[in-house]
């Protein structure tokens, strides 16, 4: 069973929707971080929120953190063509070590 | 805007080389870690580097991989002798807190893609 696990796996939406990810964990953590890649290319952090906090803004993206269900949602709101890609979340996990442990990740398609 | 910087691109190689990934952190950052992603998986830790040593290393990361901070600038992933298998995107990353990824974000690299032949 894996560290960071997302759903759905691939999610095809039109331009101006919303869209949600999901990612379930299954240890404590530190924070989570969520990441976006473009296919072929590397990650971009969007998002990080700690063990203590329940939500977070930017821009567009919302991300909330359920601690007692070890679960966080990112939502994308008023989606964009430009928004197609990889998203996956990664937990910094509680304790003294210093690592990123990524999920499985959404592919999110954003038809225009 | 500071980024991280990773060569080459591409490297294709036989099966036994030895391959040396050489990634530039954003300066003044702390910790510095090698990722890899095999086609169409996840992305997966390999190991980090704090304070001129390894903090942590994973599995994967068995004694054919060795990595260097030569000069305070470079940040360079060894493999002695490649296998197949070892074909993947490998990406550098670093962190500017001392905390790495448990207080902070990480900042990327856009990938050496290795392939063995």
């Amino acid at each position: 069973s894996q560290q960071g696990e997302e759903d759905p796996q691939a999610l095809s939406i039109q331009e101006g929707e919303n869209a949600t990810m999901n990612c379930s964990y299954k240890t404590s953590i530190n924070n989570l971080q969520w990441y976006r890649q473009n296919s072929g290319r590397g990650l971009v952090h969007l998002i990080l929120i700690r063990s203590n906090e329940r939500e977070k803004h930017s821009g567009r993206l919302r991300v909330t953190l359920d601690t007692s269900k070890k679960s966080s949602s990112l939502l994308i709101t008023a989606s964009r063509a430009a928004d197609t890609a990889s998203y996956f979340c990664a937990t910094a996990l509680g304790g003294a070590t210093n690592k990123l442990i990524f999920g499985t990740g959404t592919l999110l398609a954003v038809q225009p | 805007e500071p980024e991280v910087t990773q060569t080459p691109s591409h490297q294709v190689t036989q099966m036994g080389q030895e391959v040396i990934l050489r990634c530039v952190p954003i300066s003044n950052h702390l910790y510095f870690y090698w990722y890899r992603q095999i086609l169409g998986q996840k992305v997966e830790f390999l190991v980090s580097f704090y304070n001129n040593e390894i903090s942590e290393k994973s599995e994967i990361f068995d004694d054919q991989f060795s990595v260097e901070r030569p000069d305070g600038s470079n940040f360079t992933l060894k493999i002695r002798s490649t296998k197949l298998e070892d074909s993947a995107m490998y990406f550098c990353a670093s962190s500017s807190t001392s905390g790495g990824a448990r207080t902070g974000e990480l900042f990327f690299g856009e990938g050496s893609r290795l392939t063995v032949l």
